[in-house]
């Protein structure tokens, strides 16, 4: 079965501190996803990464930062969190960027930063 | 700028009743579009639809897209109380961008 698995499902943080936000995916997939999910905004693309060490930016990369150092991991990293960065995130990976197969979504961690 | 609209935004309904939910895009480099079922955590795969016309069912829920008018509605009959969630629309654009509509909540009533 499709397994992808985001560390924490909720998580608490300060202003200004390094968030890190795991993801990891069992299917040996090439590409690989990170969206925040806001009420009224629907899912929003911050970066993909369709190769290890390669990514792309999305339509809202700002204030954040990704690595992908294997293939089966793609960490989103918030550099000095901020509170509108308060949100739901969500990871995702999928066979090909071209689009023939779906893509599949890790459970969310609702990120909060007071 | 690609957009996606889906309407309503939000439903209740009773049991057994039918709906149909609509989902209107505009995006460059338009390939297909898929729907999604988030429930409580993350979204689900329904379907992907690349072609107009070709209706694709699966049980109550089937789905249709018109490439010339860049819509799609996926209905569902005899609702349960299961069909509860966000139902999400995503037109696929070779993966410039993903543009997720803001989905359509269900209710389903008893």
């Amino acid at each position: 079965d499709v397994k992808v698995t985001q560390s924490s499902r909720y998580l608490v943080k300060r202003t200004g501190e390094k968030v890190f936000l795991e993801c990891v995916q069992d299917m040996d997939h090439e590409n690989m996803f990170w969206y925040r999910q806001d009420p009224g905004l629907g899912l929003r693309l911050i970066y993909f990464s369709y190769d290890v060490k390669m990514k792309e930016k999305g339509d809202i990369p700002e204030g954040y930062s990704v690595s992908r150092e294997k293939k089966e991991r793609f960490s989103l990293i918030l550099e000095s969190a901020s509170t509108n960065q308060t949100s739901m995130y969500l990871c995702a990976s999928g066979r090909t960027v071209v689009g023939n197969q779906p893509q599949h979504f890790g459970d969310g961690t609702r990120l909060s930063i007071l | 700028e690609d957009k996606v609209v889906q309407s309503p935004l939000s439903l209740v309904v009773h049991e057994g009743d039918t709906v149909t939910l609509n989902c209107s895009y505009e995006v460059t480099n338009f390939r297909s579009l898929l729907w999604y079922k988030q429930e409580k955590k993350a979204p689900t795969f329904l379907f992907m639809l690349t072609s107009s016309g070709i209706e694709k069912k699966s049980g109550r829920l089937s789905s249709i897209l018109d490439k010339k008018e860049l819509f799609s509605i996926l209905n569902i009959t005899a609702t349960q109380t299961g069909d509860s969630a966000v139902y999400l629309c995503v037109p696929d654009n070779y993966g410039q961008n993903f543009v997720f509509g803001p989905g359509t909540r269900l209710s389903v009533l008893p």
